[in-house]
């Protein structure tokens, strides 16, 4: 069975810090990566996507795949407390839905 | 770009009611629509996949004849929960892809409440 691995946390970082989210995944297969973010009784958000080995930045985020190592990151600097919810990763191949992890709570202290 | 809508926001309706949600892609035409089902505090449930102008595809354990799902046109899907019970209270999202697209972009959710 196809499966998205995340430590559920919480993961909790001050203000300013490095909040480092982590993923990995069973199939290795899977083509397509995403980070969605989910507020307390809200939809989720896609917030990155990565397709290809190596680093994807977009303003403070920035997503890490590793295809050998079926891993995944995302990284957010400068944490802020508005960054404080739930963050789902997010697996796909070709022809298929999403896989979604259970996700991983942010809380960032200010 | 790229906003999916849903309505209503939150119903309540009585046991053994049917209720009809709406999933509309708002900028772009969506050739495949998911319904997802998420209780508190657990992770998202996807119900079925739809294709524009076919039947729905249900994964395990979701009964189609509960939750028929119509996805009649590019930019609108519907489920419709029949004869609803207190155990399908839950919040219901959809999320929608384009034609050659990885992305699925989700709606804000309906959060049903059988009473």
């Amino acid at each position: 069975q196809k499966e998205v691995e995340q430590n559920s946390g919480p993961l909790s970082v001050p203000e300013g810090a490095i909040a480092s989210l982590n993923c990995t995944y069973s199939d290795r297969v899977s083509q397509s990566f995403f980070w969605y973010r989910q507020y307390s009784g809200k939809s989720p958000e896609l917030i990155m996507s990565i397709y290809s080995n190596g680093d994807k930045e977009d303003g403070r985020f920035t997503a890490q795949l590793n295809k050998a190592s079926q891993y995944v990151s995302l990284l957010i600097r400068d944490s802020q407390p508005s960054d404080s919810a739930t963050y789902l990763c997010a697996v796909k191949e070709a022809g298929t839905a999403l896989i979604f992890g259970k996700g991983t709570t942010l809380s960032v202290s200010s | 770009g790229a906003v999916v809508s849903q309505h209503p926001s939150r119903v309540i309706c009585k046991s053994g009611t049917s209720v009809k949600i709406e999933c509309r892609s708002l900028d772009f035409q969506a050739t495949t629509m998911f319904w997802y089902r998420q209780f508190p505090k657990q992770s998202l449930m996807l119900m079925a996949t739809s294709n524009e102008g076919s039947k729905a595809t249900y994964e395990q354990g979701v009964e189609k004849d509960k939750f028929l799902i119509n996805h009649a046109s590019l930019t609108l899907s519907t489920l419709t929960v029949t004869s609803a019970h207190p155990e399908d209270s839950s919040f219901y999202i959809c999320s929608a892809r384009a034609s050659r697209a990885y992305e699925q972009y989700f709606g804000p959710g309906t959060r049903l409440t059988v009473t």
